[in-house]
C-alpha cells in the first residue's frame, strides 16, 4: 500500500490552463514538502509544511501555491501553466522531530504542458 | 537559498569496481547527512544516511564518510553490480531541520 499517494499519475494541461496536484500521507508525519524534478534541475526543493503552516517557500513564482486542507494533505495549485512547468513533481514527508530520518518520497505526477 | 554539489555528474565503472561520489554544503548548521537512489521512472529511495556525529557509516557495500570541517560527504559503492546503475542524490537538512536540499545528481552506469 502506497503511504504517500500522489494524484494523477500523469497529467497533461494547456499553455495557460490552471491544475490541482493532489498528495496524501498516511504515515503520520507533521511536515510535508513539494519537490520539482526536471532534466534542468534534478529535485529542486519548493515548499514545507508543518502543521499545516508554511514553513519554507523556494519557488520564486506566485503561480505555484500549496494548499493544506488537513494535516496530511498537501496539494500545489499551479496557475497559467507554462511549457517550462513540464516536470515531475514528487510531495514528500517526515516526521520533524525524527531528524528527517523518515523522509519518504510519493511516487510522483508527470505534468506535460503542451 | 542552500546549496549542495554533487560530482560527478555522471559515473561509468566496471562491476566489482568502486564508485565514489561527492558533495559539499554550505551550511555549518546542517545535520544530517541523506543518500537516496532513484530508478528510471521511480522515486528516490533513502539508502543511507549520516548525522554530523559520525564520520563514517557502512551498510553492507555502501560507505558514506563525512568531513564537517571541509563541509564535505562522500558515498562509496563497494564491488559494484549492474543493479546498482542509477541515479543518484546526496542530501542535506537545511538550517532549522527542515526540508532536505538535494545535490544535482550523479547517474551511476555499472557495466559487466
Amino acid at each position: 500500500d502506497p503511504k504517500i499517494i500522489q494524484k494523477p499519475k500523469y497529467l497533461v494541461a494547456v499553455t495557460g490552463s490552471e491544475k490541482i496536484l493532489i498528495c496524501e500521507q498516511y504515515l503520520g508525519h507533521n511536515a510535508m514538502y513539494w519537490y520539482r524534478q526536471s532534466a534542468k534541475k534534478p529535485l529542486e526543493f519548493m515548499f514545507s509544511y508543518s502543521y499545516q503552516k508554511l514553513m519554507d517557500n523556494q519557488t520564486a513564482s506566485s503561480r505555484f501555491q500549496p494548499q493544506s486542507s488537513k494535516k496530511n494533505h498537501l496539494d500545489l495549485q499551479i496557475t497559467a501553466l507554462k511549457p517550462d512547468d513540464s516536470a515531475t513533481y514528487f510531495c514528500a514527508s517526515s516526521h520533524r522531530d525524527r531528524g528527517n530520518s523518515d523522509y519518504t518520497f510519493g511516487s510522483g505526477t508527470r505534468l506535460l504542458v503542451i | 537559498g542552500e546549496q549542495v554539489e554533487q560530482l560527478p555528474s555522471i559515473l561509468r565503472v566496471q562491476e566489482r569496481s568502486s564508485a565514489s561520489i561527492n558533495c559539499t554544503y554550505e551550511n555549518s548548521a546542517s545535520n544530517y547527512f541523506p543518500w537516496y537512489k532513484q530508478e528510471p521512472g521511480e522515486n528516490p529511495k533513502l539508502i543511507i544516511d549520516i548525522r554530523s556525529n559520525m564520520e563514517r557509516k557502512q551498510i553492507q557495500g555502501l560507505i558514506v564518510l563525512l568531513d564537517k570541517k571541509a563541509k564535505r560527504f562522500s558515498l562509496h559503492i563497494t564491488d559494484t553490480q549492474p543493479a546498482d546503475s542509477a541515479m543518484y542524490f546526496c542530501a542535506a537538512s537545511a538550517k532549522g531541520g527542515r526540508a532536505l536540499i538535494f545535490g544535482t545528481g550523479t547517474t551511476v552506469s555499472v557495466s559487466p
